[in-house]
């Protein structure tokens, strides 16, 4: 079955640190990955997707992700936390099924950023 | 603000009532797609349409479930006699699909129900 892990239920850093949230995936076929936060109250927001290409794909807040395909993982990643950083990720791969592309998501994983 | 917009954010109604949600995509976004969350979990994936054609209902959407979207512009969500178990929050999302597989969906405040 296609499917996508987070492992983690929840990460604590000190603001400052890096911080890695981790995400694997099981798809058949090339995956389509995404990551999204969402703040309390608040709907997904889109951080950064990877297609093709570079295995290190940048995105918005400073995030950035490293697709790995031996692993199959897109953990994502910030090389200094930030307080403000403190939600709720979800990871996401877009799948071909028979009805079209579908988006799965993981079960998400909540950072918590320790001033 | 241009971003997907969702009402009402709160709904609050008692077992058996019927309830109705309205969604407005960004303008131009010819795709529009409904979920649904529960506490701890990600987003399950409904339903969706392109423009006005709905062309998939996840299993999750039982008979009670209808969605529409009559002029391929805002969509509304209704569920029939409400049960307690539909208590959640209620996400909409819209994308621009130009044939590329790696659409990006943006997603609206989000609805939250509770069934009473």
């Amino acid at each position: 079955a296609q499917s996508v892990a987070q492992p983690e239920d929840q990460v604590n850093v000190a603001e400052g640190n890096p911080l890695t949230v981790k995400c694997t995936y099981s798809v058949s076929g090339n995956p389509y990955l995404f990551w999204y936060v969402q703040y309390p109250n608040r709907g997904l927001q889109f951080l950064l997707k990877y297609i093709t290409g570079d295995n290190l794909v940048k995105g918005s807040y400073g995030f950035e992700a490293e697709f790995n395909k031996s692993q199959t993982s897109f953990h994502l990643k910030k090389p200094s936390a930030l307080v403000s950083d403190s939600a709720l990720y979800f990871c996401a791969v877009r799948v071909l099924n028979t009805g079209g592309f579908k988006t799965i998501f993981g079960a998400g994983t909540r950072l918590f950023v320790k001033a | 603000d241009t971003g997907v917009s969702q009402d009402p954010r709160h709904k609050i109604t008692k077992r058996g009532q019927n309830v109705t949600f309205r969604c407005d995509p960004i303008s131009e976004h010819n795709r529009l797609y409904w979920y649904r969350q529960t506490l701890g979990q990600g987003p399950e994936f409904l339903t969706y349409f392109q423009n006005e054609a709905q062309l998939e209902k996840s299993r999750l959407l039982s008979d009670r479930f209808s969605a529409e979207r009559p002029k391929g512009s805002f969509s509304t969500l209704e569920i029939q006699r409400t049960e307690q178990g539909d208590s959640a929050m209620y996400l909409c999302a819209s994308s621009l699909v130009t044939g590329a597989r790696g659409e990006t969906q943006y997603f609206g405040p989000g609805t939250r129900l509770l069934v009473l």
